[in-house]
């Protein structure tokens, strides 16, 4: 299975763009990476995800590397509601052909004001 | 519409005791896991049902821990003979494609 590494913490100055890096070595050919955050008390929410193509939507752009081994989520215009804890995940390909999401470590992205 | 629903939002139970925690998934939703989460730590996948086939519970820690998913639908995580190391919250999700939707989480406490 792949496994993914994320720095514990960032700090973003509010307005500013947010750039959390993930590494993702051992990343199969057919293993998805997928972003989701976790605020406080909830449960984690879906952003984005991609395959080997840039992605981009309403609430953030995904950028991954041509060799697919590292990626970077992007939140283009940080707030404070954004402070939360960010989790990359490789979605693996199980042989009965069923997947198992791999959840990090997870970044906590702290926005300041 | 309705999201995920997890039941009790909160559980206290003494060691050795069992404990039944319950999922609501979203209505059409042919996917759902389920994840532990220990304070400050990620999620740990546990167990995942999809459809018909029968679950995949390659991440179920030890033969105390089993689920169950009636109907194709509502699920239940019991928990047999709880240690202190269970305590977590135990979170469920369902999906359709791609995108999990999460539930609120059930916070186990086992004193």
């Amino acid at each position: 299975d792949a496994k993914t590494t994320q720095p514990p913490s960032m700090d973003c100055a509010e307005g500013r763009a947010a750039n959390l890096p993930c590494n993702h070595s051992t990343i199969s050919g057919n293993e998805y990476v997928y972003w989701y955050r976790q605020i406080h008390s909830q449960g984690p929410q879906y952003i984005i995800h991609g395959l080997k193509n840039n992605e981009t939507n309403e609430m953030a752009s995904l950028i991954i590397t041509e060799d697919r081994k590292s990626s970077t989520l992007i939140l283009p215009h940080a707030t404070l509601r954004d402070t939360a804890v960010y989790y990359c995940i490789v979605r693996a390909l199980f042989t009965s052909g069923t997947y198992k999401y791999i959840f990090g470590t997870g970044t906590r992205l702290k926005v300041l004001a | 519409g309705a999201g995920v629903s997890q039941s009790p939002s909160n559980k206290v139970t003494e060691k050795g005791k069992d404990v039944e925690l319950r999922c609501d998934p979203i209505s059409g939703h042919t996917a759902l896991y389920w994840y532990r989460q220990s304070l400050g730590q990620g999620l740990e996948f546990l167990i995942y049902f999809q459809g018909n086939s029968a679950p995949d519970k390659s991440g179920l820690p030890s033969d105390r821990f089993s689920a169950e998913r009636t109907g194709g639908s509502v699920s239940t995580l019991t928990i047999q003979r709880t240690q202190q190391e269970d305590s977590a919250v135990y979170l469920c999700a369902s999906s359709l494609g791609s995108e999990q939707y999460f539930g609120p989480g059930t916070r186990l406490t086992v004193t």
